[in-house]
């Protein structure tokens, strides 16, 4: 499976809109780029995939350049309940029980 | 619609005693996952089961037992405790036939060792 990595940490403040990166210079052809969003005590939610070019849903976008080897998570005016633990995972069909969660990058907006 | 539902909540065991975490999903998923998160860290995979009847050992098992019980349930077992495995256990399910594997993750199990 492609490793990732993205930053240990970000700061924000509300009401802008936040950028994170995640590189997987090793994506494979079947594999999709996946973010999850962890809240404390809470368990990882699903919040948006993406194979290439844009992807937006009701709660983020997220951006894969031509080769795959990045993308970028963004978060539209965030607020302070957005401040959470943002997972990239790179997956594909079976690989769900390979699948290494990294510390991710832990968003704090701040007021 | 519940999703993934994990008991108990919270426990607090001493070193050498044994106990069930018990999880279920409503969503008709063929594969189910335990997992571990320590403080600080990512989560890592304990056990996994790919559909009814079948596990797998993930990335850190020793010390757990799990049992697919049926579609819906798969319990992980400690079966003589230690401070070690002091940490919060997630259960999660994969829908089936999915390209990409979307996690559904269960609201986890605070356990501590005493």
């Amino acid at each position: 499976l492609a490793k990732t990595t993205q930053p240990i940490s970000m700061d924000s403040y509300e009401g802008q809109e936040v950028n994170i990166t995640c590189s997987h210079n090793n994506i494979a052809t079947n594999d999709y780029i996946t973010w999850y969003q962890q809240f404390p005590s809470q368990g990882p939610r699903f919040i948006i995939q993406g194979y290439k070019t844009k992807v937006t849903n009701e709660v983020a976008s997220l951006f894969i350049p031509a080769d795959r080897k990045s993308s970028t998570l963004s978060l539209p005016r965030v607020s302070l309940s957005d401040t959470a633990v943002y997972y990239c995972l790179v997956v594909n069909s079976g690989s769900a029980r390979q699948l290494t969660f990294g510390s991710g990058t832990q968003l704090t907006v701040l007021p | 619609n519940a999703g993934v539902t994990q008991t108990p909540k919270f426990q607090v065991l001493k070193t050498g005693q044994s106990m069930t975490l018990q999880c279920a999903q409503d969503m008709n998923h063929n594969s189910m996952y335990w997992y571990r998160q320590d403080p600080g860290m990512g989560l890592r995979l304990i056990y996994y089961s790919a559909s009814e009847g079948t596990t797998d050992k993930g990335e850190v098992p020793n010390g757990y037992n799990v049992s697919r019980l049926n579609k819906r349930e798969f319990s992980l077992r400690l079966e003589s405790a230690a401070p070690s495995q002091t940490s919060v256990y997630f259960c999660a399910s994969s829908a089936p036939g999915d390209r990409s594997e979307k996690l559904f993750f269960g609201s986890g199990t605070q356990l501590s060792v005493l």
